[in-house]
């Protein structure tokens, strides 16, 4: 079974309505992420979380929320969604002090 | 500002042709320096993590080197299989995010 688990995999939905992105993990680690990627561009960082109780902004937050449920599961939430938020969408983990970051296997969001 | 600057954006290469990526990065203080390996529409694999200048990684045909301002994954002999997108991301010290470049993408023909 995979350590990091995204769901849905694939998603279409309209302009304006909200959605969520799920993302849970088995590794045991405190730290997870966001990021967005779109085409020829690096991962761009949305939101990230050191344990349950800390969230902070990544580079691109406007638009997008979060909630850290537990330390295994992030949810990524599109409270409005518009068309310049289609891209791929990647959940990782990691853990203190190693850094080294894990990722899930991408949720492609199209907004219509 | 913190930045990460990889070269070429793409390369293409004959089975068995060896070649290196760059990775150039602008930091206040280098922590770590990772390589991941991503194939289209998945997820990045990790690959290497780098912590000073001199350091060297290497995991099958790939090997990786750090100086104080650039990192080569070098290929050697390159099959087909090694055909992927290779990230390249840099934390600072003192900081909690790390920073990816654009990746390069590599094509090996049979």
């Amino acid at each position: 079974d995979a350590d990091v688990t995204q769901t849905p995999r694939n998603r279409i939905t309209k302009t304006g309505k909200r959605i969520m992105l799920e993302c849970s993990q088995t590794k045991g680690h405190d730290r997870m992420y966001w990021y967005r990627q779109d085409p020829g561009l690096g991962l761009q960082l949305i939101y990230y979380s050191f344990d349950v109780k800390d969230i902070n902004k990544g580079e691109i937050s406007d638009g997008y929320s979060v909630s850290r449920q537990a330390q295994a599961k992030f949810s990524l939430s599109l409270e409005s969604a518009i068309p310049n938020q289609t891209a791929l969408y990647f959940c990782a983990t990691s853990d203190f002090p190693e850094e080294t970051q894990y990722f899930g296997p991408g949720t492609r969001l199209l907004v219509l | 500002e913190d930045q990460v600057t990889q070269s070429p954006e793409a390369l293409r290469l004959q089975e068995g042709e060896s070649s290196s990526l760059n990775c150039s990065y602008t930091v206040s203080g280098l922590r770590g320096l990772f390589w991941y390996r991503q194939d289209p529409g998945k997820g990045p694999e990790f690959l290497f993590t780098l912590y000073s200048a001199g350091e060297e990684k290497e995991k099958e045909r790939l090997k990786a080197t750090l100086t104080k301002k650039e990192s080569f994954l070098h290929i050697t002999a390159p099959k087909p299989e090694d055909s992927a997108t290779y990230l390249c991301a840099v934390q600072a010290s003192g900081a909690s995010k790390i920073i990816f470049g654009s990746g390069t993408r590599l094509s090996i023909r049979p």
